[in-house]
């Protein structure tokens, strides 16, 4: 079994402060997802990284893949309250073919106004 | 498109009693999953289907789960009998990946479906 851990598990910051989220494994993964929650909703794609060292920028939020494949970060500029959610990062096999998701635990992040 | 849609949002019901969750997935979307969420464990991969076919039913947890995709706009998880510790918030979700090639497997969820067993 694949396993991907998240850190921290909770956040709680000010706005405008920076932070990071990790994602770490021993698996190599083919592509890894990172999805954002909200409270009574379902998960939400955020961003697919799927080279090593790859890095892509949605507005405010910075993604990392590792040049191994087995790690992953998010990187929040100036936080809002907006940005508040349970953030999972998620990896496919190669030995599924890259169907099967394996999600990490997740990163709840609060930030507060 | 609507979206993933999920019934019930929420159900409550009591040990012993059988409970079905319904999901249809987004239409032209060949993939679907069904995954249980709980602060323990997060979210779990239950079993998912590819063209109506179930490909990997490893994470159910027991005989007492079941589920079908009769259809590819309709999938059922069944729980018979339902007991205390079912008690989550089940998602189902829906893709249209088509192998590797096609890149990387991404995943609409419903709103989910959230069980309290008394």
């Amino acid at each position: 079994t694949q396993l991907l851990e998240q850190s921290p598990q909770f956040l709680s910051i000010q706005e405008g402060e920076n932070l990071t989220v990790y994602c770490n494994s021993s698996s190599v993964f083919s592509s890894l997802q990172w999805y954002r929650q909200e409270p009574g909703e379902g998960p939400v794609l955020l961003v697919t990284v799927v080279t090593g060292g790859e890095v892509k920028k949605l507005k405010r939020l910075t993604f990392q893949f590792g040049d191994a494949r087995k790690d992953s970060s998010l990187h929040i500029t100036a936080a809002q309250p907006g940005d508040t959610g349970l953030y999972l990062c998620a990896g496919a096999s190669r030995q599924t073919s890259g169907s099967r998701l394996t999600f990490g635990e997740g990163t709840q992040l609060t930030v507060n106004p | 498109d609507a979206g993933v849609i999920q019934s019930p949002r929420h159900e409550v019901t009591e040990m012993g009693q059988e409970v079905t969750l319904r999901c249809k997935p987004i239409s032209g979307h060949n993939s679907l999953f069904w995954y249980r969420q709980t602060m323990m464990r997060g979210l779990e991969l239950l079993i998912y289907f590819n063209n109506n076919v179930p490909i990997d039913d490893s994470g159910m947890p027991e005989d007492r789960f079941s589920a079908k995709m009769p259809n590819a706009s309709f999938s059922t998880l069944k729980i018979q009998p339902s007991e205390p510790r079912d008690s989550a918030v089940y998602f189902c979700a829906s893709s249209s990946y088509r192998g590797r090639r096609s890149g990387a497997n991404v995943l609409t969820f419903g709103a989910g479906s959230r069980l309290t067993v008394l």
